[in-house]
Order: structure tokens, then C-alpha cells, then sequence
């Protein structure tokens, strides 16, 4: 069964130093990946996605994810934290059979510290 | 902007009554989901549409019911509101299909007392 497991619930890190939020899947086949965010009382907003080809892929606002089949993992990267960057985060996994479905993480807060 | 309405935006029941959560989007997308949001669980899937009157249960469709008789248009329906469904449900829609991501509405928060 397909699941997304997203280790870290709460992170912590100071403005400018960089980041690192951790996410591993488990899906059969090639996996369709991405990562959301999302602001409080807002929907979320996809970051990035990883379909196929280069491993690291570029997001908006500076994030960058970085896809490891041998891992199984999708971490996402922002080299330096800014206060606006404080949401919660979302991985998730899209699958190739019927309807489309995805499977989400349970997400990852994270707190800028000035 | 992916022109997804969800609607009420807020909306407080009692335990027992029926509910309904609207969600319309403008840009006659074939795919469109149904997700609640709850702190330690994520968003976890609760019915999906591939089509008009196409429709399928995701992992927590106990208590659940949709509807999509027109493209634009996705009903989720409580039949009988619970206090367990006290949440906040999320409409997505699928842009081109297989491998696209979903894009979200605003949100529903439903709280049943």
C-alpha cells in the first residue's frame, strides 16, 4: 500500500540558516512526488513536483527537493530560512491507477526564530 | 489560481442533521477530490470524481456521500453529522490527470456539537 511518512512534526530553525524537512514514501512503482505548503486557515499551495528526469528539482520560493529511488526519499531544501517561510508542510505521493489519488504526509510545522 | 470555490467556509451543526459542502470550480477539470484535514493525520482522502456521476470512496468514506452531476460541480454530504467529522474538508482538483498535482480550495471548517 502506498503511504508517505514525514518523520519530523515539529521544526525549529532560526532565520538564515538553512533547512531541511525529511519525507519517505512507499509506493511500488515510479511515484509522482510533491510538496505543499500551506499557511494557517489557508488551502495548501503546491512548492514543487518530481514526475520524471533530474533528480533535484526547483521550487518556488527558493525551495529545492531532491529525489532518491534508493531512499525512497523526497527531501525538501531551502538554503536560508526566511520568517515568511514559518507554515506547515506537506509531502505527497500520486499514484498512476484509477482517479488519480494522492497520499499525503501528516506534515511538518515549522517555526522561524528571528 | 485555480478558480475553486468551496462553500460555506465555516459552518457549525448539530449532532444528527444532515450537511452539505459545495465545491465549484470554473475551469471544467475531470478530476476532483474530496480530503478532511485533522491535526496528526494529514489529509486523508474521503471521496474522489474522475467524471460526471463517475465517483469513488477514498480511505475515510464512512459517513460520506458525493455527488457530480455537472463537471463544475462536487457535493459532499454528511448524511448524518457526527462530532468525529468535526474538521476542515478541502475540495482539490486534478489539472490534467495522471501525475498532476492537485490544486486546493480554501477550505471548510466544520465543526458539529
Amino acid at each position: 500500500a502506498q503511504s508517505v511518512t514525514q518523520p519530523d512534526i515539529h521544526i525549529t530553525v532560526s532565520e538564515g540558516a538553512s533547512l531541511e524537512l525529511r519525507c519517505n514514501y512507499s509506493y511500488g512503482a515510479t511515484p509522482y512526488l510533491f510538496w505543499y505548503v500551506q499557511s494557517p486557515g489557508q488551502g495548501l499551495q503546491l512548492l514543487l513536483k518530481y514526475f520524471s528526469g533530474d533528480t533535484l528539482v526547483q521550487g518556488i520560493k527558493g525551495f529545492e527537493a531532491e529525489f532518491k529511488r534508493s531512499q525512497s526519499s523526497f527531501n525538501l531544501r531551502k538554503p536560508s530560512v526566511h520568517w515568511s517561510d514559518a507554515a506547515e508542510y506537506f509531502c505527497a505521493v500520486g499514484t498512476a491507477n484509477t482517479g488519480n489519488q494522492f497520499y499525503f504526509g501528516t506534515g511538518t510545522s515549522l517555526t522561524v526564530i528571528p | 489560481d485555480a478558480g475553486i470555490t468551496q462553500s460555506p467556509r465555516h459552518k457549525v451543526t448539530e449532532t444528527g442533521t444532515p450537511v452539505t459542502l459545495r465545491c465549484h470550480q470554473t475551469e471544467n477539470h475531470r478530476y476532483m477530490y474530496w480530503y478532511r484535514q485533522d491535526p496528526g493525520h494529514g489529509l486523508r482522502l474521503i471521496h474522489y470524481s474522475y467524471g460526471v456521476k463517475d465517483t469513488d470512496k477514498g480511505e475515510v468514506s464512512d459517513g460520506y456521500s458525493v455527488s457530480r452531476s455537472k463537471t463544475e460541480d462536487f457535493l459532499l454530504t454528511l448524511e448524518s453529522a457526527t462530532s468525529s467529522q468535526t474538521s476542515v474538508y478541502f475540495c482539490a482538483i486534478s489539472v490534467v490527470g495522471v501525475g498532476s498535482p492537485l490544486h486546493f480550495g480554501n477550505g471548510t471548517r466544520l465543526t458539529v456539537t
